[in-house]
């Protein structure tokens, strides 16, 4: 039950694209296609905005996207905004009613 | 509105126990799975224990098998976080969340937990 691999941070200028990676193994990411991807804004509650690797949450604007590969899972977000700035969490499901979150990456808008 | 509030964090001695609650409403709280999340000082998010909504099944991670115990009382809407034998690694904001449809769509705001030696 290791965390999933996320890089620590990613940056973009506003409006433009980018990508936080998911990587976990065949047990979880790459057995279930129970993705889901939140975005946390410190002191506030998590919020999820992809769930089932790439439907988007009601409300969450298309600039969000999900996608996976084999084992790794992508967030993207495009039309980079400064609201958009936050930690991003993946989590999978592993089977046995357990679930996992990835390390967490935070988003810098330059 | 639907809400999830948690309650029951302060602060605790090392091996000490506590029980945190987290009160549910809005929602068929007796229906669905429910979850604790926690998030240690400068860490990312945890994933600790999910139980079903009529309590018969539970999933917990390694690191608090045996020490933690998610309990529910569907007559209070009411989650609960039982933990013993508390480390200090065991610091954290506690979140209660719903599980639902593979993802955790509602969280409480979460309440802390410092154990101190």
């Amino acid at each position: 039950q290791s965390a999933l691999t996320q890089p620590r941070s990613v940056s973009g200028s506003p409006g433009q694209s980018v990508t936080i990676s998911c990587n976990g193994t065949s047990s979880d990411v790459g057995a279930y296609n129970y993705i889901s991807w939140y975005q946390h804004h410190p002191g506030k509650a998590p919020k999820d905005i992809i769930c089932d690797v790439t439907k988007r949450l009601s409300g969450v604007p298309d600039r969000f996207s999900g996608s996976k590969s084999g084992s790794t899972a992508s967030l993207t977000i495009s039309g980079l905004r400064a609201d958009d700035e936050a930690d991003y969490y993946c989590s999978s499901y592993a089977g046995s009613n357990i679930y996992v979150f990835g390390t967490g990456t935070k988003v810098t808008v330059l | 509105e639907v809400q999830l509030v948690e309650s029951g964090g302060g602060l605790v001695q090392l091996g000490g126990s506590l029980r945190l609650s987290c009160v549910a409403s809005g929602f068929m709280f007796s229906r669905d799975w429910m979850a604790w999340v926690r998030q240690a000082p400068g860490k990312g998010l945890e994933w600790l224990a999910m139980i079903r909504g009529d309590g018969n099944e539970r999933g917990s991670v390694d690191s608090v098998e045996g020490r933690f115990t998610i309990s529910r009382d569907n007559a209070k809407n009411s989650l609960y976080l039982q933990m013993n034998n508390l480390r200090a690694e065991d610091t954290a904001v506690y979140y209660c969340t719903r599980g639902w449809l593979g993802t955790f769509d509602i969280w409480g705001q979460g309440t802390m937990l410092t154990v101190s030696s």
